[in-house]
């Protein structure tokens, strides 16, 4: 596709619930992240893949968190027994390379209930 | 660590009115800067960066090392110039080259008619 597509949009997901997030980068991306934008923040870093190769997942914020790229394609955002705190838009972005800008996906929105 | 930080979270100005969007920022290494744009039901998109010193939709901004700044200047606003701004800070070196942004909490800026 033409841009960095993410789904679902929304999700809703109970307390406790497992949920996992999806991202298709633009074709040919080597590098891809994740990043968490709470209600009336600015985006924050989670994590960082080259490739398959995950590369940085220091902001992931609890064990809670799990991402993978196995294919270096496709991405999946894995969040376990949900919380309350983890309602957020999550962000997804890839980049040719690193030195090139990145493009973002349009996010999908997490409410936890 | 790294730090930004946008001290207003809403500006307002009339069409044609000057604006700037400040941003400040701490970091100990070489910055790389860039200022992201979030019209209303889009996609965060990259507006412009420090190293590429060029000027996008009328914008340009200036990093001064010595004040730790990258204000965003324009200098007659428009009403399509009404988005919600974010300053970014690109670290984390990988392989020689920076990979992480750091966002500032973003400015809402409104260009009243």
């Amino acid at each position: 596709g033409a841009g960095v597509s993410q789904s679902p949009r929304y999700k809703v997901a109970k307390r406790g619930q497992d949920v996992a997030l999806r991202c298709d980068p633009i074709s040919g991306h080597v590098s891809l992240f994740w990043y968490q934008q709470a209600l009336g923040q600015g985006p924050e870093f989670l994590t960082y893949f080259q490739n398959e190769a995950q590369l940085d997942k220091s902001g992931l914020p609890s064990d809670r968190f799990f991402a993978e790229r196995p294919e270096g394609s496709v991405s999946t955002l894995k969040i376990q027994r949900t919380q309350q705190e983890d309602s957020a838009v999550y962000l997804c972005a890839s980049s040719l390379q690193m030195d090139y800008g990145y493009t973002f996906g349009s996010g999908t929105r997490l409410t936890v209930v | 660590a790294q730090r930004v930080t946008q001290p207003e979270k809403l500006l307002s100005v009339f069409k044609g009115a000057p604006v700037e969007l400040k941003c400040n920022y701490s970091y100990s290494g070489s910055p790389e800067l860039f200022w992201y744009v979030q019209y209303s039901r889009q996609r965060l998109q990259l507006l412009l960066r420090h190293i590429s010193r060029e000027s996008i939709k009328g914008f340009t901004a200036d990093l001064n090392k010595g004040e730790t700044s990258f204000h965003l200047k324009k200098p007659f606003a428009q009403e399509e110039d009404s988005a919600m701004y974010y300053c970014a800070l690109k670290s984390g070196n990988s392989g020689g080259s920076n990979y992480k942004l750091t966002f500032g909490k973003g400015t809402l800026l409104t260009v009243n008619p």
